[in-house]
């Protein structure tokens, strides 16, 4: 059975960095059938998705660069050691406040599997 | 990019009633469409991937069906335990982008 656990805090300053981790059991995160995926959710934005990264005899990584929203500012980054994958955006603002999802994608383009969410809210 | 459209913004409907949801995309895509349920203070739960194809677990009640730009979601008796929100999802693999639609609020009457 495959579980995705998040950890990280929910509250974080303006201009600061947002660092969330996503622990995966049941698979792994070098399965080269699968990625891993950032998703975030308001209710300005509604279902957002902001990243990827995936293992296909080498590491490669996606980024929403479509919306703007997090152009620039995010790092999606695996960890082999610790089977987690983990999100970093830098100098958030108040409008990413949002919840915050891991969630596995396998190979028909779709998160079969999430993490439980973490409200992550931006205030000084 | 591909934007996603749904149809009705919420719903209300009877126990025991057929209801078709829609999702209707800006552009046509060969990449199928998938559908999730989202509960309050739950992630999204995967029903449906490749348009029409049932994820391990999810009742027969939902279908789905479509392809190119036009997607249904239908739940061919309702109940009680169906009230929620539903997410269209597509993918675009040039470049790599994931797109959801807006949600449809389905209410019990």
């Amino acid at each position: 059975q495959i579980q995705l656990q998040q950890s990280g805090p929910g509250l974080v300053k303006p201009s600061q960095t947002l660092s969330l981790t996503c622990d995966i059991s049941g698979d792994n995160v070098s399965n080269n059938i699968v990625a891993w995926n950032w998703i975030r959710q308001s209710p300005s934005r509604g279902l957002e998705w902001l990243g990827r990264t995936y293992y296909r005899s080498k590491w490669s990584k996606w980024f929403n660069d479509i919306s703007g929203s997090v152009k620039g500012r995010i790092t999606i980054t695996p960890d082999t050691s610790k089977n987690q994958v983990s999100l970093q955006l830098n100098s958030v603002t108040p409008e990413d406040t949002a919840i915050y999802y891991c969630a596995r994608e396998w190979a028909v383009a779709a998160f079969d599997n999430w993490g439980q969410g973490t409200l992550v809210t931006v205030s000084s | 990019a591909i934007q996603l459209t749904q149809s009705p913004s919420s719903l209300s409907a009877s126990i025991g009633e057929r209801v078709t949801l829609t999702c209707r995309a800006s552009q046509g895509s060969s990449r199928a469409l998938a559908w999730y349920q989202q509960k309050p203070g739950k992630p999204p739960k995967l029903l449906i991937y490749d348009a029409s194809t049932l994820e391990t677990g999810v009742p027969s009640r939902f279908s789905g069906s479509g392809s190119g730009t036009d997607f249904t979601l239908t739940i061919s008796s309702l109940q009680p335990e169906d009230l929620a929100t539903y997410y269209c999802q597509q993918f675009n693999s040039n470049p790599h982008e994931f797109t959801f639609g807006q949600g449809t609020r389905l209410e019990i009457k």
